[in-house]
């Protein structure tokens, strides 16, 4: 399978502990995002890494987020001191850079914050 | 403030009725990709549409972008229960992010 994977696919977690999730995108694929959702509502954006640079992060993002591509492969999404406001779907996506630019999800991991 | 703006938010229909759905922007946008997704699951892209004024047809959907590329519509012919989901619209600036939708819920009744 080449799409892209993101683990775990379930995490809950006590207020105030630290998560981290991961996300393989395609293989080839140059960029990558990541996305929040709450239920029944669009995704709202995190930051994107082209390669291994991160090129943008959300200004509703604090500083509790901090995300990594350190080879420009897979990337990592922590959340330090979770609070129960975290509890969301994460949701991670690849794009190569060209002309049209399409990206494509990964299932998402869901965290429960309790 | 939310960049694209879907209607209806919540849809329920009966089955084989038609029905569409509009995601409106006061922004232009490169491309706009239309995906559809279930609960618990990540987003699945159904459809690209990059010229303004472009149509495209996936069976009993049919994708439009307006010809300025700053709104589209999805309009799905005789729905089925297998349509139920969350449609969501994204546009995407050259260099930039995607912008998603606000998300339109669809339930389709047998």
């Amino acid at each position: 399978d080449t799409g892209v994977s993101q683990n775990p696919r379930h995490k809950i977690t006590k207020r105030g502990q630290n998560v981290t999730f991961r996300c393989d995108p395609i293989s080839e694929h140059n960029r990558l995002y990541w996305y929040r959702q709450t239920l029944g509502q669009g995704p709202e954006f995190l930051t994107y890494f082209q390669n291994e640079a991160q090129l943008e992060k959300s200004r509703l993002l604090s500083d509790r987020f901090s995300a990594e591509r350190p080879k420009g492969s897979f990337s990592t999404l922590e959340i330090q001191r979770t609070e129960q406001g975290d509890s969301a779907m994460y949701l991670c996506a690849s794009s190569l850079v060209g002309e049209v630019t399409e990206a494509f999800f990964g299932q998402g991991t869901r965290l429960t914050v309790v | 403030t939310q960049l694209l703006e879907q209607s209806p938010q919540f849809l329920s229909i009966q089955e084989g009725e038609n029905l569409t759905v509009y995601c409106n922007s006061s922004s232009v946008f490169s491309s706009l990709q239309w995906y559809r997704q279930e609960p618990g699951e990540g987003p699945v892209l159904l459809v690209t549409v990059v010229t303004g004024g472009e149509v495209k047809k996936l069976k009993r959907l049919t994708f439009q972008f307006g010809d300025a590329r700053k709104d589209s519509s999805l309009h799905i012919t005789a729905a089925q229960p297998g349509d139920t989901g969350l449609y969501l619209c994204a546009g995407a600036r050259t260099g930039n992010q995607f912008y998603f939708g606000t998300g339109t819920s669809l339930t389709v009744i047998p």
